[in-house]
């Protein structure tokens, strides 16, 4: 199993300019979620899904959004890239209900934003 | 919301020492999640646990749900221990997201 990948896992894009970053899981998890991390920030939730089909805000999503047509997949997309948005992302993986939300991370995505 | 407290945020030590590292949170949870990343490196999930003790090798986490409180134990650390230790929660009505502290950076020095 290859677990949690993320694509790309890194990336330069000037401001204004729009990418999606993919995360897939083999694990047939329900819950999957992207984060991103900043210095002394720790990691805060942008966007999670509980399930195909459906996404939901986290702690900072304005500036992205997501989708989750297949469940192995859930995609984030930055329409107008701004230099704050400079971060290293992660999305994670949760099995889903009543297992305590034990959560597998990919490998990280480092976007710089000029 | 659960506001979770890490302390030490640096901690410095020299191999073969026994490291502690501590996790508080305000509100009642349903597990409480050790995690390391290593610089550069991604997440990996160490310890979930609900009370007692667990352990692992030279780890040890151990929780107090009344004392709202975890530590995690290190001993006879080593210089590949170096890492960021993240304590995270669970549960307090929200059960499918985890709330993370700003973790603590350890480096063990030869």
């Amino acid at each position: 199993n290859a677990g949690v990948t993320q694509t790309p896992k890194f990336r330069v894009l000037k401001t204004g300019q729009s990418m999606t970053l993919l995360c897939a899981q083999d694990m047939n998890h329900e819950y999957m979620y992207w984060y991103r991390q900043d210095p002394g920030m720790g990691l805060r939730l942008i966007h999670y899904s509980v399930g195909e089909g459906t996404t939901a805000k986290g702690e900072v999503p304005d500036g992205y959004n997501v989708s989750r047509l297949k469940k192995q997949n859930f995609l984030l997309g930055l329409e107008s890239a701004a230099p704050s948005q400079t971060s290293v992302y992660f999305c994670a993986s949760a099995i889903g209900q009543g297992h305590y939300n034990e959560q597998f991370f990919g490998p990280g995505t480092r976007l710089t934003v000029l | 919301k659960n506001e979770v407290e890490q302390s030490p945020q640096n901690l410095t030590a020299q191999e073969g020492e026994f490291i502690t590292i501590n996790c508080s949170y305000s509100v009642g949870i349903s597990a409480l999640h050790w995690l390391q990343q290593h610089p550069g490196g991604g997440i990996v999930s160490l310890f979930m646990l609900s009370s007692g003790k667990k352990k692992h090798g030279r780890l040890i986490a151990t929780i107090n749900i009344q004392e709202k409180h975890s530590s995690l134990h290190i001993t006879a650390s080593h210089p590949r221990d170096s890492a960021v230790y993240i304590c995270a929660v669970s549960g307090g009505g929200s059960n499918y997201k985890l709330t993370f502290g700003k973790g603590t950076l350890l480096t063990v020095n030869p």
